[in-house]
């Protein structure tokens, strides 16, 4: 069974474009987060997101937006599509709001943004 | 200077070798720290929490130093299954939430 979903798992786009990237959980955790891994591999927490709190990382554009319709599922939707938002984005999830216990994560969205 | 410091290798070992990797801090008042392996575009997995006192799992050895602000894993009896970036996480409080940051990863790479 899989734990944590992501789709698409590859995302070829162009610039300007809008898109959004689903992920959903069966684990029955409540917090959710969206991490950005970059080409050089570093690995950087974009939100954190409980029914109670969002947590946005102060370096994320606003273009960047989560949304969350229900406590299994955190979606990303991304504005204006740039070159540098080509990243693989991970989807994770943890019990426990704010306390960061391990975390299990999807298996990645490769955006690749021409 | 980074919050959370790992060299990126690659290390490149023999199998059966001992292996050290560090991953030092800037924040003192950090919290809790993890060890985690992401194999090549693979997503990242737990592989142990760090505690104040060390601890072991089979060949793995974690160990935390607060007065020099890093931790360290120690591999011994590399396996080619090994192979993987390990990535150090550091969780230190933020005004009143706390903040998770992951290391850049170290590349580890056991040779046959």
């Amino acid at each position: 069974d899989t734990a944590v979903s992501q789709t698409p798992k590859y995302l070829v786009t162009q610039m300007g474009n809008d898109k959004s990237i689903k992920c959903e959980q069966n684990l029955g955790h409540d917090t959710m987060y969206w991490y950005k891994q970059d080409s050089k591999k570093f690995l950087k927490i974009m939100f954190s997101y409980n029914n109670k709190e969002l947590i946005i990382n102060e370096t994320v554009p606003n273009r960047f937006s989560p949304k969350s319709p229900d406590k299994a599922h955190l979606n990303l939707h991304i504005n204006s599509l740039e070159l540098g938002d080509s990243a693989v984005y991970f989807c994770a999830s943890s019990q426990g709001a704010g306390s960061y216990n391990e975390q299990f994560f999807g298996p990645g969205t490769r955006l690749t943004v021409l | 200077r980074k919050e959370v410091e790992q060299d990126p290798g690659p290390f490149n070992v023999p199998e059966g070798a001992t292996v050290a990797f560090n991953c030092t801090y800037s924040n003192s008042a950090s919290q809790s720290f993890f060890w985690y392996r992401q194999d090549c575009r693979k997503e990242p997995k737990l592989l142990m929490s760090v505690y104040s006192s060390g601890n072991e799992d089979g060949r793995f050895t974690a160990q935390l130093n607060r007065a020099s602000q890093y931790i360290s894993l120690l591999i011994r009896d590399s396996k080619l299954s090994d192979s993987a970036t390990y990535l150090c996480v550091v969780i230190f409080p933020s005004g009143s939430a706390r903040q998770l940051t992951f290391g850049s990863g170290t590349q580890l790479t056991v040779l046959p």
